[in-house]
């Protein structure tokens, strides 16, 4: 079946680092990525989208690339804030049964002042 | 205000006692699923629905009963909840997850906190 393996975490950064954070997937078909986020006592929402192959995602200074050459889709911001701290997820969905929606294991990120 | 609601927020039972959790949406969407979260392990799609009358297995439908008798509900039934049914759940729903251009973002309710002693 599907799946999504992201970078583990947590990871920790001081205000204005660089962030990267990997998502590498396994899908038949024609998966959608996704990137959401979780803030602490809420639900996921979405950070970003890409439909098809070397599709930009990008919100809120986040950007991510749909590459299938590599089969991946890395989120990057070049200067992250105190209040970018939050769980992030990669997710796929449409790929080998449309209906289904695969996500990572999620990725802690604090960000220090 | 577009939005899924769950209920309850929290709730904790003992082993074997059937519980139903209700989830509702406002936004006229066709798709909509059930998560568990659980440390570690990410989110696991446990059942889904493309719409009304149609449900479908996720990757954990052990356990678990579904029903989409109407487009807004999606009720979450455990008819006999063990221990390890311990979890924050979440309900979901989306314009569609066909795949390619065909799939939309999911909006995620608030999140159930189950506790099975």
């Amino acid at each position: 079946g599907d799946s999504v393996t992201q970078m583990e975490g947590p990871v920790t950064l001081s205000e204005e680092a660089c962030l990267t954070i990997n998502c590498t997937y396994t899908a038949t078909g024609y998966p959608s990525l996704f990137w959401y986020v979780q803030y602490p006592g809420e639900g996921l929402q979405l950070l970003l989208k890409a439909t098809k192959a070397d599709d930009k995602g990008s919100n809120k200074g986040f950007e991510a690339t749909y590459r299938k050459e590599t089969t991946s889709f890395h989120l990057e911001k070049g200067s992250v804030q105190v209040s970018d701290s939050a769980v992030y997820f990669c997710a796929l969905s449409g790929g080998t049964n449309a209906g289904k929606s695969t996500f990572g294991d999620g990725t802690t990120l604090t960000v220090k002042p | 205000e577009a939005q899924v609601t769950q209920n309850p927020r929290y709730l904790i039972t003992v082993t074997g006692k059937k519980l139903t959790v209700t989830c509702s949406q406002n936004m006229n969407h066709e798709y909509m699923s059930w998560y568990r979260q659980d440390p570690g392990l990410g989110l696991r799609q446990i059942y889904y629905s493309m719409n009304v009358e149609v449900t479908d297995k996720g990757d954990v439908p052990e356990g678990y009963k579904v029903s989409r008798k109407e487009k807004r509900n999606f009720p979450l039934i455990l008819e006999s909840p063990s221990p390890n049914q311990t979890s924050l759940y979440f309900c979901a729903s989306s314009m569609g997850l066909a795949g390619g251009p065909f799939s939309y973002e999911q909006y995620f309710g608030p999140g159930t906190r189950l506790t099975v002693t």
